[in-house]
């Protein structure tokens, strides 16, 4: 049983690029949601999807979307990119049914850099 | 908005010795669910125990468990019996009707 898988496993960008990330769901998982962590910070949500839609957002600025597929899989899409957006980013997955118990499960990370 | 606050940046351990961990959160809630995260160098995030604010009995997970003092706000982790493998990043985190929000995070060091 797969967990949840992210790609790819680092990043580098510079400065004003646009950046893709992935994530496929512990299978049977429905609900994906989307964490920045800093260097030597706790995670920091920035959104959740089911259903194909945005259903909650932290506090981050427009330049961060995403999407989901009709398979639960995701994406994080980051524009204009900032010094400060270096960071890991981590997907985290659940199923809808189970959400009063919330024990999301996590990907590896996506570690970004940008220059 | 909730908050959770981890006062110990660091902490280290000698192998086979007990440790505990520290947690505050603030919030208004009246339901919620608490948890401690561990992320190896590997940096993926581990479910370690959860609690739910409900339950007076504190969780316990083989060698983890918890002290929760709901009316403190406080949900400290015990590490019995440490091992080479507990060595991680230790986060603590709440879940009330919206997202999940996360502590600062303690680096646990294990001295064999």
């Amino acid at each position: 049983d797969a967990g949840v898988t992210q790609s790819p496993t680092h990043l580098i960008k510079t400065r004003g690029q646009q950046v893709t990330l992935r994530c496929s769901p512990k299978s049977g998982h429905d609900t994906v949601s989307w964490y920045q962590q800093a260097l030597g910070q706790g995670p920091q949500f920035i959104f959740q999807y089911y259903e194909e839609e945005e259903r909650q957002r932290g506090n981050f600025p427009d330049r961060f979307s995403g999407h989901q597929f009709p398979n639960y899989s995701s994406e994080l899409n980051v524009n204009a990119l900032l010094l400060g957006d270096s960071a890991l980013y981590l997907c985290a997955s659940i199923r809808r049914f189970d959400l009063a118990k919330n024990i999301q499960y996590f990907g590896a990370g996506t570690r970004l850099s940008v220059l | 908005a909730q908050t959770v606050t981890q006062s110990q940046p660091e902490m280290s351990v000698q192998e086979a010795e007990t440790v505990t961990l520290s947690c505050t959160y603030d919030t208004s809630e009246s339901d919620y669910y608490l948890f401690w995260y561990k992320q190896p160098p590997s940096r993926q995030m581990i479910l370690v125990i959860r609690q739910e604010a409900y339950k007076q009995q504190n969780a316990t997970e083989n060698r983890f468990s918890v002290n929760f003092q709901k009316a403190a706000k406080s949900f400290s982790l015990k590490i019995s019996d440490s091992q080479l493998g507990d060595a991680a990043m230790y986060f603590c985190a709440y879940q009330g009707a919206q997202k999940l929000v996360f502590g600062q995070g303690t680096r646990l060091t294990i001295n064999p």
